[in-house]
């Protein structure tokens, strides 16, 4: 099976501008998540959806992050305007129906540089 | 609130030799599930190992295995024969009724 789809590999842009991240995850699961992986840290969870839902955002800076998963399928994070604490690895995983003995399935994650 | 805790940032092993990762976690929860990841430096985290805290026998893939403490709360990840592609960073993850939880990981380094 393909495996959770992001993109782009990598961005670079100046603090206060804009930036949008894409994540298609495993056909067939329901449950997807962002997380921010700032260096030398664990993934930081900042968003969750369930289909077209969202479960938890809880840790999601929203005067500054959005996302959406408006069909249910693949997924959007927007930061807008950017600062420099938000240079990081953005993550994407899926898991079929985010039971809590599932595993989650990563992408490669997009790194971001903010100058 | 739940927190999930490695206190070893990096760990070195020699190849062909044994090591153990140690990870503790703090819950007020009985039913819940543990996990360990890899994250080699391509940066695809991969699943490790899972263990489910109803199940005293501890878990083994292969070459890994689990020493689960589930009084001391303590989930520790032993890797035998160690090889130069186990060399990566290992997130402990604890998985919740609202919660799934990272800790800060543990960068193993594999010597030749």
């Amino acid at each position: 099976e393909a495996g959770v789809a992001q993109s782009p590999r990598y961005k670079i842009i100046e603090k206060r501008q804009s930036v949008a991240f894409w994540c298609n995850p495993i056909s067939g699961h329901a449950t997807l998540y962002w997380y921010q992986q700032i260096l030398g840290q664990g993934p930081k969870l900042l968003i969750q959806f369930q289909n077209n839902g969202v479960v938890d955002d809880s840790q999601l800076p929203k005067d500054r992050f959005s996302a959406e998963r408006l069909k249910g399928v693949d997924s959007t994070l927007k930061i807008q305007p950017a600062k420099l604490e938000d240079s990081a690895v953005y993550l994407c995983a899926s898991s079929p129906t985010g039971g809590r003995n599932q595993p989650q399935h990563f992408g490669d994650g997009t790194r971001l540089s903010i100058l | 609130a739940q927190t999930v805790t490695q206190s070893q940032p990096e760990m070195s092993v020699q190849e062909a030799e044994t090591v153990t990762l140690s990870c503790t976690y703090d819950t007020s929860e009985s039913d819940y599930y543990l996990f360990w990841y890899k994250q080699p430096p391509s940066r695809q985290m991969i699943l490790v190992i899972r263990q489910e805290a109803y199940k005293q026998q501890n878990a083994t893939e292969n070459r890994f295995s689990v020493n689960f403490q589930k009084a001391a709360k303590s989930f520790s990840l032993k890797i035998s024969d160690s090889q130069l592609g186990d060399a990566a960073m290992y997130f402990c993850a604890y998985s919740g009724t609202y919660k799934y939880i990272f800790g800060t990981g543990t960068r193993l380094k594999v010597l030749a």
